[in-house]
């Protein structure tokens, strides 16, 4: 079954340490992965895709295939980043399989 | 160029009643898909919907249906609700029909149910 999971539920960390949001994938082909970002009262929003390979807002995720990992990461966490974040898996055109989520909080 | 609406933002049902949401993509995509998320289950997919098709239906009772119009609005119905129904039910939109790499998927707000 496809499956992303995301193990950590809480995670805190201090502002201008590194963070790293941990997410596993089970998938057989090709796997598409996204992060998505909810802030407070604000709705789901993509924050990057493995296949853009980009940076934004500092953070960045790397596939790889070998772990079937796609954790997020930035160097130095700010504190507009608390959040929660969803790590999900494309199944279909419009079809999203997300991880439990992980709730970000960045202390002062 | 606005973005994913859906209403009501907030209702409140009685076990037993039904309840129709509604979803406008933004202008342009014509692909639709409605999600449930719940503390306990978090994010689930509903159903897919392009064209006026059902293309994808996620693993949920036969109480759950939807629809989409020519004009690619889309409404989904809740029946015979239950307690459990209660939710946050997300309507998402993208502007082409495949699994494509620049097929970025946008959510709305979402509408706030809560079964009584």
């Amino acid at each position: 079954a496809q499956r992303v999971t995301q193990p950590e539920k809480l995670l805190s960390v201090f502002k201008g340490a590194p963070v790293e949001l941990k997410c596993n994938y089970s998938y057989s082909g090709s796997p598409e992965l996204f992060w998505y970002v909810q802030y407070s009262r604000q709705r789901l929003q993509l924050l990057l895709r493995h296949i853009s390979r980009e940076s934004i807002k500092g953070f960045t995720a790397d596939l790889n295939k070998g772990e079937t990992s796609f954790h997020l990461k930035k160097p130095f966490a700010q504190e507009e980043d608390s959040a929660m974040y969803y790590c999900a898996l494309r199944q279909g055109a419009q079809k999203l399989v997300f991880g439990q989520g992980t709730r970000l909080t960045i202390n002062p | 160029k606005a973005g994913v609406t859906q209403t009501p933002r907030y209702l409140i049902k009685t076990r037993g009643q039904q309840v129709t949401l509604s979803c406008s993509p933004i202008s342009g995509h014509r692909s639709v898909s409605w999600y449930q998320q719940t503390p306990g289950q978090g994010l689930q997919f509903l159903f897919e919907y392009f064209s006026e098709t059902q293309r994808n239906k996620g693993n949920f009772p036969g109480r759950f249906s939807g629809r989409q119009f020519s004009n690619s609005r889309s409404e989904m119905n809740v029946s015979t609700l239950e307690l459990g129904d209660s939710a946050l039910y997300l309507c998402a939109s993208s502007a082409a029909s495949g699994r494509l790499s620049g097929n970025t998927i946008y959510f709305g707000e979402g509408s706030w149910l809560t079964v009584v």
